[in-house]
């Protein structure tokens, strides 16, 4: 299947501070891509959806302002959390979708810990 | 919101089969069943989907029932790195939106 990556895999940051993570597919280019957040012993909840060029489109209750999603290029998109607080702290993963097939392939996930 | 509903968690001993049940009774004509795995602090792994046809791969078989309200997904000899929470998600196939349930936390016992 096809390789999504995600930088970094782990990061702590003190309260007030923004973040930033990258999603990158590597082997196929991914006009579509996902944010998911993964509290502990709970299921994967879409934050939101990007189209390569385009806005984002958000989910309910997720704060578009809060949580920037930007997806430029076929292989990048960044995901990034402003004035994180402590329950920011969760499990971040992205996926992408495109051409031939237009499944989801999943990147390793983020580890974000806000102190 | 999530269209499926699968038991919360299932033993299997190793070696043998390893059956996980779905239901997905408001499916739409267009959707696809989908399965994935996500092992502890990993992200989701893409196993096997389908429309309405049985499929088989390395990984998996995937049944559908004939009205397509349920599926399962067989692991033929389940061994120990098989321990992971398997979701089933229907959607159509265009990169669309996965929403996820809660899943089945499937335990491989030696």
């Amino acid at each position: 299947g096809a390789v999504v990556s995600q930088h970094p895999s782990w990061v702590i940051c003190k309260s007030g501070t923004s973040v930033k993570i990258e999603c990158r597919s590597l082997d196929f280019q991914a006009t579509t891509m996902f944010w998911y957040r993964q509290f502990p012993k709970q299921s994967l909840m879409l934050m939101a959806t990007s189209n390569e060029g385009s806005k984002a489109t958000y989910e309910q209750g997720v704060e578009k302002d809060k949580f920037l999603i930007n997806h430029a290029s076929l292989t990048l998109s960044t995901l990034t959390v402003t004035s994180a607080h402590p329950e920011d702290s969760s499990f971040y993963i992205c996926s992408g979708s495109g051409q031939p097939s237009y499944e989801q392939y999943f990147g390793p996930g983020t580890r974000l810990t806000v102190t | 919101d999530a269209k499926t509903t699968q038991p919360p968690s299932m033993d299997c001993a190793e070696g043998r089969a390893a059956n996980l049940p779905c239901n997905h009774s408001t499916i739409s004509g267009n959707e696809y069943v989908y399965w994935y795995r996500q092992i502890h602090s990993q992200g989701p792994q893409y196993i096997i989907h389908g429309l309405k046809n049985n499929e088989t791969n390395e990984m998996a078989s995937l049944i559908i029932t004939e009205d397509r309200k349920s599926s399962t997904l067989i692991l033929p000899h389940a061994t120990l790195r098989d321990t992971a929470v398997y979701y089933c998600i229907v959607a159509p196939n265009t990169g669309n939106q996965f929403y996820f349930g809660t899943g089945t936390s499937l335990t491989v016992i030696p």
